[in-house]
């Protein structure tokens, strides 16, 4: 079976704050992928990275950055200096070996207060 | 990123009316595309999963003659929901992808209002 757990539900934070999104997965395929998606008060959810099971390196985009680690299943999204901008909730997703389909986390929704 | 259209965005309908959602992928060929329901604070939950010129799979739970899915181009997904009733009142996302392991894209999503 496949899962993916964010833990945090809802988190709250000041403007220029750092705050890390917890992500874990589950899954016995050797291959698979991970993505992290936005999904603004607007409702259209925004694809902000994919990440294959043999590629560890960290990504950096800006002020966002992604740690995988496979040794302990989780694929955790800092968002740097965060801006009143990236109030939104925020999905991780899991794609098994050869599935069409996305499983998705709970989301996990990010204020930002000014 | 790649472009997917849903349309409409919202729509208001009597009880027991067909509503149809259209979801357009714009400038990529989608192998897959995919339907989803999301309650207020909710998760996204997939109901169901179409290709091309095939029939949709649908999730358990899902009743596919209250939700039809036709998928007659490899840029073009509708889903009708026949014979609405209040509960079927929910924001409505489709998706699109390439294929295993491309990133999905999403439509802006339907708000219905079934009154």
């Amino acid at each position: 079976a496949q899962k993916v757990t964010q833990a945090q539900t809802e988190i709250s934070v000041v403007e220029k704050e750092d705050v890390t999104l917890d992500c874990v997965y589950e899954t016995r395929d050797t291959t698979y992928y991970l993505f992290w998606y936005k999904q603004p008060p607007s409702g259209e959810l925004v694809f902000l990275i994919r990440r294959n099971s043999f590629d560890e390196q960290n990504e950096i985009s800006g002020r966002y950055s992604w740690n995988f680690q496979k040794s302990t299943s989780s694929f955790n999204f800092t968002i740097t200096a965060s801006q009143v901008v990236d109030s939104a909730v925020y999905f991780c997703a899991l794609n098994g070996r050869g599935s069409e389909k996305l499983v998705f986390g709970k989301g996990m929704k990010l204020t930002v207060n000014p | 990123g790649a472009v997917v259209s849903q349309h409409p965005s919202w729509v208001i309908c009597k009880s027991g009316t067909s509503v149809k959602i259209e979801c357009r992928s714009l400038d990529f060929q989608a192998t897959t595309m995919f339907w989803y329901r999301q309650f207020p604070k909710q998760s996204l939950m997939l109901m169901a999963t179409s290709n091309e010129g095939s029939k949709a799979t649908y999730e358990q739970g899902v009743e596919k003659d209250k939700f039809l899915i036709n998928h007659a181009s490899l840029t073009l997904s509708t889903l009708t929901v026949t014979s609405a009733h209040p509960e079927d009142s929910s924001f409505y996302i489709c998706s699109a992808r390439r294929g295993y392991g491309t990133e999905a894209f999403f439509g802006q999503g339907t708000r219905l209002t079934v009154v």
